[in-house]
């Protein structure tokens, strides 16, 4: 019954190999991000995709490309793997759109570690 | 742009002992304001927000805030506290009739010892 899933868990690679994670959710949300938390904890934000409309795309390397083949699923796809890029990242979700959107509580996933080598 | 501020990176506490961990938001508009919990290895979940009215929230696991207007604050709140209690805690905010984005300060890392 996991609200928000990500798979792998963990992922352990080496520099210049190209990833996926994917994300999942099961609450009927219009809204999905990826966030990605570095070793000092700090979150940020990194894509959202409502309705398979991308609407947030932060300073992210071209490497990283979101996918949403529908409302319930948000792959992220690294491509090129950097020393930089190990790090814990989040998928979430929230329900709603529009004006009010800001108002909406995240639902997290628990989080994938990517740590490349 | 909307920014978050948690002055204290650490606070250690005995158990039982009354924590404050502190907020504080910058935001050129009006704002919608959320605590966060990460326990170790896990995602974050919702500890309680504010969206309007009073200005005293109320949320999971005894914890409280108070959203003061005028010193741009969103200071979290437990009477007392247990060693379940220990966890990353984040302070976030969001701009109203925005976007989706929400932005969260750093964390303060609680620590509640025997």
């Amino acid at each position: 019954d996991t609200a928000v899933s990500q798979t792998p868990k963990y992922l352990v690679t080496q520099m210049g190999n190209d990833k996926s994670i994917k994300c999942e959710q099961n609450l009927g949300h219009d809204t999905m991000y990826w966030y990605k938390q570095d070793s000092k904890k700090f979150l940020k934000i990194m894509f959202s995709y409502n309705n398979k409309e991308l609407i947030i795309n932060e300073t992210v390397p071209n490497r990283f490309s979101p996918k949403s083949p529908d409302k319930a699923h948000l792959n992220l796809h690294i491509n090129s793997l950097e020393l930089g890029d190990s790090a814990v990242y989040f998928c979430a979700s929230s329900q709603g759109s529009g004006r009010a959107s800001g108002a909406n509580v995240l639902t997290f996933g628990a989080g994938s570690r990517l740590t490349v080598l | 742009a909307q920014s978050v501020t948690q002055l204290d990176s650490q606070v250690p506490v005995f158990e039982e002992a009354p924590v404050e961990l502190r907020c504080n938001y910058s935001s050129s508009v009006s704002v919608y304001l959320f605590w966060y919990v990460q326990y170790p290895n896990q995602g974050l979940q919702l500890l309680l927000k504010y969206l309007s009215g009073s200005t005293l929230v109320k949320g999971i696991n005894g914890f409280e805030a108070e959203f003061n207007k005028s010193q741009t604050s969103f200071h979290l709140r437990k009477p007392s506290v247990h060693i379940s209690d220990t966890a990353e805690y984040f302070c976030a905010v969001s701009e109203r009739g925005s976007n989706y984005k929400l932005t969260f300060g750093k964390g303060t890392l609680l620590t509640v010892n025997p």
